[in-house]
C-alpha cells in the first residue's frame, strides 16, 4: 500500500522556520496538501495543490514539492502554531486517501 | 457552508458492531464528490477507513478488511459507517469528511468535528 513518511517530530524556537518533509513514491506526479490537527478537533487544511494557501491561513505557511518530496515551510514559527501536521496525497488510483504518520511541532 | 456532524454511541462492547452516521448540510450528498471516515486512535496519526460516492460506488482500507460497510442515504443527505467485531484496538475518535475535486486536484476539505467511540465491555 501507499505510504507517506513524515519525521515525527520538528522542534523549533519562536521566530524560527520550521520545516517539515513529506516523502513518497508518488509525489512526482501527485499533488502535497497539508493539514493542521489538534486532537479532538476538525483537522484544517493550511495547504493545497503544494503552495496554495486556503483563505485565513498566515502568509508564513509555504510550500514546495520536488521529486518525491513535499516541504511544508512555517517561517517565523510562531507558539499557537504548534500542531500535528500531516501531509495527504494519493495513489495513482485515487483512492485511498493517504495521510502521513504526521509530524508534532513545538514551538519552544 | 458545508457542515459534517457525526453522530453515534460513544461506547461499544468489544465483538460489537460500531455504527457511526454523518449528517450533512449545506451542500448535496447527491451533488458529487466522495465522502469518507478517518479515525485517529490515541497516539497515532490519522488513518483513511473508506470512502463512498452518492451512487453506492465504496473503497475501503483493505487493512480492515471485510469489518466496513459504508452507505448513504440521499433522502436524508447523510452517509454511515458499520464496523463489526471491534476490539479495543478500534477505539478513536472518529472523522467524517468530503473529498473535494476539482481537476487533478483531489483532498478532504470539509470535516466533522469528530466523536469518541470507545471499545470496552
Amino acid at each position: 500500500s501507499y505510504e507517506l513518511t513524515q519525521p515525527p517530530s520538528v522542534s523549533v524556537s519562536p521566530g524560527e522556520t520550521a520545516r517539515i518533509t513529506c516523502s513518497g513514491d508518488a509525489l512526482p506526479k501527485k499533488y502535497a496538501y497539508w493539514f493542521q490537527h489538534k486532537s479532538g478537533q476538525a483537522p484544517v487544511l493550511v495547504l493545497y495543490e503544494d503552495n496554495k494557501r486556503p483563505s485565513g491561513i498566515p502568509a508564513r505557511f509555504s510550500g514546495s514539492r520536488s521529486g518525491t518530496m513535499a516541504t511544508l515551510t512555517i517561517t517565523g514559527a510562531q507558539v499557537e502554531d504548534e500542531f500535528d501536521y500531516y501531509c495527504y496525497s494519493t495513489d495513482s488510483s485515487g483512492d485511498p486517501w493517504v495521510f502521513g504518520g504526521g509530524t508534532k511541532l513545538t514551538v519552544l | 457552508q458545508v457542515q459534517l456532524q457525526e453522530s453515534g454511541p460513544g461506547l461499544v462492547k468489544p465483538s460489537e458492531t460500531l455504527s457511526l452516521t454523518c449528517a450533512v448540510s449545506g451542500y448535496s450528498i447527491s451533488s458529487g464528490f466522495f465522502w469518507g471516515w478517518i479515525r485517529q486512535s490515541p497516539g497515532k496519526g490519522l488513518e483513511w477507513i473508506g470512502s463512498i460516492y452518492y451512487t453506492g460506488i465504496t473503497y475501503y482500507n483493505p487493512s480492515l478488511g471485510s469489518r466496513i460497510t459504508m452507505s448513504v442515504d440521499r433522502s436524508k443527505n447523510l452517509f454511515s459507517l458499520t464496523l463489526s467485531s471491534v476490539t479495543a484496538a478500534d477505539t478513536a475518535v472518529y472523522y467524517c469528511a468530503r473529498r473535494y475535486c476539482s481537476g487533478a486536484s483531489c483532498y478532504p476539505d470539509y470535516w466533522g468535528q469528530g466523536t469518541l467511540v470507545t471499545v470496552s465491555s
